[in-house]
């Protein structure tokens, strides 16, 4: 079946500007996790749901960065007033429940901040 | 603390060379040790899952051990393709919901 998918595949912008970075997971999963990685690096955490709700969200670095999951399916991750700090590639992953079991990752969206 | 470390870096084989990745881990209460391969521009392609001391899984040249401190990935008689980066990461009783990461080993195989 479909894997985790994610859009854009490349995001460039200006420091300052809003983005959005979208994920749709496999379907029938009810878990859904955002990382951020970069190079030479392992993931690093940054928001866990459960359905529709956040239910461990302490790995988002600041308020500029906030996640949204309204169905239970499609999760947007939202940066505003990004910085070259933010540069990295986002990733999503998706698991069938949230506590045992497998994770799988998406493509991944590389941001690139100027 | 909680931490999970891979070695080594880096490393490179000749095809048809075996050898071992290690994953060691502290962590308290392991619920699982997870190996993913990365391939350049990709997101991590889940390979094994273990869950207790003495474990092992195979998978056409990989096969992944587990010990109450480590994790290893043997790769017997590697090809080009193998070439990735190995992840590691565990999921422990303090916090089930995240997974710890290694900083992963670098593999490369030469023809």
């Amino acid at each position: 079946g479909a894997g985790v998918s994610q859009t854009p595949s490349n995001k460039v912008t200006e420091k300052g500007k809003y983005v959005e970075l979208r994920c749709d997971p496999i379907s029938g999963h009810t878990a859904l996790y955002w990382y951020r990685q970069s190079l030479g690096q392992g993931p690093e955490f940054l928001i866990y749901f459960q359905g529709t709700g956040a239910a461990d969200d302490s790995g988002l670095p600041n308020d500029r960065f906030f996640a949204v999951r309204p169905e239970g399916s499609v999760s947007t991750l939202k940066i505003q007033r990004t910085e070259r700090g933010d540069s990295a590639v986002y990733l999503c992953a998706s698991s069938l429940d949230g506590v045992s079991s497998t994770q799988y990752f998406g493509p991944g969206t590389r941001l690139t901040v100027l | 603390e909680d931490q999970v470390t891979q070695s080594p870096e880096a490393l490179r084989l000749q095809e048809g060379e075996s050898s071992s990745l290690n994953c060691s881990y502290t962590v308290s209460g392991l619920r699982g040790l997870f190996w993913y391969r990365q391939d350049p521009g990709k997101g991590p392609e889940f390979l094994f899952t273990l869950y207790s001391a003495g474990e092992e899984k195979e998978k056409e040249r990989l096969k992944a051990t587990l010990t109450k401190k480590e994790s290893f990935l043997h790769i017997t008689a590697p090809k080009p393709e193998d070439s990735a980066t190995y992840l590691c990461a565990v999921r422990h009783a303090g916090n089930n919901r995240k997974l710890i990461w290694g900083l992963g080993t670098s593999l490369a195989v030469n023809p």
